[in-house]
């Protein structure tokens, strides 16, 4: 059983810039959340993807958007790039069924995004 | 609304001895409880979970937690500090709010282990 898998590992940026992040989720995982964690703090939840349909979203602007396909495996996207987005980019997948219920959720390595 | 607060930003231990590390939780609704690792360099990885069964949940690495809805608390224990334990910890709270769903992570506690 493959885990969660992310590309790419790192990425430099420009400010101004857009970037796309990518995610496979667990085999089985119907439910895909990212998470930015900036250096020394926890991660902050970006939002969250159930059967290709965002379901919660955290306090990011628009300009972080994303996408989950049909196979469950999903994109993170970020216009308009800025320095604070300096971050690491984490992706978790979960086999949520269809009520309201979380299952644990399962990390990926995370993408190291750096802004300059 | 939902929020956790983890109230040491580190703990230092000497092996051998108990650990705690506490984390207190505000949910609208009943919550999903979790704590996870994330060492060095490395993936975040979870611990146990706290999903409205047990009340004492019992996780990887002898650590366990119990879920306390008086004090909306769910500390972390383990009797036994092992330098491997050394690592990044956060309690984590899952659930639904006005909107959809969120996940809404601690700041962390640093947990340092002594020779």
């Amino acid at each position: 059983e493959t885990g969660v898998t992310q590309s790419p590992t790192h990425l430099i940026k420009t400010r101004g810039q857009q970037v796309t992040l990518r995610c496979s989720s667990q085999s089985g995982h119907n439910t895909v959340s990212w998470y930015q964690q900036a250096l020394g703090q926890g991660p902050q939840f970006i939002f969250q993807y159930y059967r290709e349909e965002e379901n919660g979203r955290g306090n990011f602007p628009p300009r972080f958007s994303g996408l989950q396909f049909p196979n469950y495996s999903s994109e993170l996207n970020v216009n308009a790039l800025e320095l604070d987005d300096s971050a690491l980019y984490l992706c978790a997948s979960s086999p949520r069924d269809r009520g309201v219920n979380l299952y644990e959720q399962y990390f990926g390595p995370g993408t190291r995004l750096t802004v300059t | 609304a939902q929020s956790v607060t983890q109230l040491d930003s580190h703990v230092s231990v000497s092996e051998g001895t108990p650990v705690l590390l506490r984390c207190n939780y505000s949910s609208s609704y009943s919550p999903s409880l979790f704590w996870y690792v994330q060492h060095p360099n490395k993936g975040l990885q979870l611990l146990l979970k706290y999903t409205s069964a047990a009340t004492l949940v019992k996780g990887i690495n002898g650590f366990e937690a119990e879920f306390k809805k008086s004090e909306t608390s769910f500390h972390l224990t383990k009797p036994s500090a092992h330098m491997s334990d050394a690592a990044e910890y956060f309690c984590v709270v899952s659930g639904p709010y006005t909107g959809g769903f969120k996940t809404i992570f601690g700041a962390g506690t640093r947990l340092f282990v002594k020779a």
